[in-house]
């Protein structure tokens, strides 16, 4: 069966720091990943997504970055956090019509 | 355009059935979904219903669809104290870029004692 794990669960980061979160899915080959960020007033909003590795197609401009450096692995960076940056994030994957979602991690720029 | 509205919050008692509502606006959707959020967790794929079926019932969960009105709605029998949660519904669209999800804001389903 497929798993999408997500990597830390939680963080706390000074604005103004760099920032690294990886996401990782097993049990499955080729899918398309997703990053989206849930904000405290509770809607998601699509960041990033991948149909293969080193396509990444972004949805808004902002402060944040992704890579597939692997099949099965979608990184979320950023160089520079900015408070408005705080919120939860959460990766999916989706072979066909269905995207399933990881348990996401909390991110808090101080 | 695609804009997918739900309201924000729903109470029912323990026992009595819940009906969670959502429209669209993307008649072009090909699927439409529910997923529930626990605090501090994931979304958790309840159900999903293809753009051309009215109903599709699952155990406690029916899904029904009216195309025409581009409404659906999420009914939960015999509401249980588990299933207080955030419940979101969302379109899809068949892009370049895979299948592209747009999500409601979600619904807050307290169910009291």
């Amino acid at each position: 069966s497929q798993t999408i794990h997500q990597w830390p669960a939680t963080l706390v980061q000074p604005v103004g720091s760099p920032l690294s979160l990886e996401c990782t899915v097993e049990g499955t080959s080729n899918p398309n990943l997703y990053w989206y960020r849930q904000a405290a007033g509770r809607g998601l909003q699509l960041l990033f997504y991948s149909v293969g590795i080193g396509q990444i197609s972004s949805e808004v401009p902002q402060n944040l970055s992704a890579s597939r450096p692997q099949d099965r692995q979608f990184i979320l960076s950023s160089k520079k956090l900015l408070l408005s940056d705080s919120g939860f994030y959460l990766c999916a994957w989706s072979h066909a019509d269905t995207q399933y979602f990881g348990p996401g991690t909390r991110l808090t720029v101080l | 355009g695609e804009d997918v509205e739900q309201s924000l919050f729903l109470s029912v008692r323990e026992g009595d059935s819940s009906v969670i509502n959502c429209t669209y606006t993307d008649s072009s959707s090909t699927y439409l979904y529910w997923y529930k959020q626990e605090p501090g967790a994931g979304l958790q794929l309840l159900t999903y219903i293809f753009s051309n079926m009215d109903m599709k019932q699952d155990q406690r969960l029916t899904v029904l669809l009216n195309k025409k009105d581009k409404h659906l709605s999420l009914r939960i029998a015999d509401t249980q104290t588990g299933d207080s949660a955030i419940y979101f519904c969302a379109e899809s669209r068949v892009t370049g870029g895979g299948n592209k999800l747009t999500f409601g804001t979600g619904t807050q389903l307290k169910v009291e004692l």
